[in-house]
């Protein structure tokens, strides 16, 4: 089955700067990725995916990028603001599967 | 809310106990999750219902019991828990749990605690 890592499992950052967390998956057939942020003490919330067609996705400070031959795929996080510390999961979905989810990267955003 | 309601937030139960998580949506959706969150293993799926019939169990102990009466509701019944049991036990639910690229939508989570 599908085995999702993830790294690095903390991360801290001075505001302003970036982040990048990364993700490798193992079941080349998996062509969905989402991401989900977890502030603490509340529920994951999806904040971008990216599905196996595209090579890169953006939303405003928010960016994905994947790569299919290397199976990983990264958030890029722009511009990091304090309400982004939480924790950042990836997840990846084999097709009619659910998501596998990685262990978490705890963001840490630093004044 | 985000149309995913879990009910209680917070629960704390002996191992004798025997307690029911519920979870409701009326966001339309078909597919719904059960999922375990601990330090040790987050975000583990445990089980899921599409269209009613479950269609997934991960290995879990039979002493959770899931429920899936109609698409919008969701239980998860315990009985003789262990303290390892402790966890934040989060539902979710998505449009179905076959289409392609699913948007799972988590609800708040019940905090658990066994004594």
């Amino acid at each position: 089955g599908e085995n999702v890592e993830q790294h690095p499992s903390t991360l801290s950052v001075q505001e302003g700067d970036s982040a990048v967390i990364k993700c490798t998956y193992s079941d080349s057939a998996s062509n969905y990725f989402p991401w989900y942020k977890q502030e603490l003490g509340k529920r994951p919330q999806l904040i971008i995916d990216i599905r196996s067609n595209v090579g890169e996705k953006k939303d405003q400070r928010i960016a994905v990028t994947l790569n299919k031959t290397a199976k990983h795929f990264s958030l890029h996080i722009t511009e990091t603001q304090p309400e982004d510390s939480a924790v950042y999961f990836c997840a990846a979905s084999p097709p009619g599967q659910n998501f596998v989810f990685g262990p978490g990267t705890r963001l840490s955003v630093l004044p | 809310e985000t149309g995913v309601t879990q009910t209680p937030r917070h629960l704390v139960m002996g191992m004798t106990n025997k307690k029911s998580l519920k979870c409701e949506q009326h966001l339309g959706h078909n597919a719904m999750y059960w999922y375990k969150q601990s330090a040790k293993k987050p975000l583990e799926l445990m089980f899921v219902y599409n269209f009613k019939e479950q269609t997934e169990n991960n290995s879990v102990p039979s002493r959770f019991s899931p429920e899936c009466p109609n698409s919008s509701h969701l239980f998860l019944h315990l009985h003789t828990l262990q303290p390892e049991d402790s966890a934040l036990y989060l539902c979710a639910s998505s449009q179905d749990a076959v289409r392609w690229g699913p948007q799972t939508i988590f609800g708040s989570g019940t905090q658990l605690s066994v004594l």
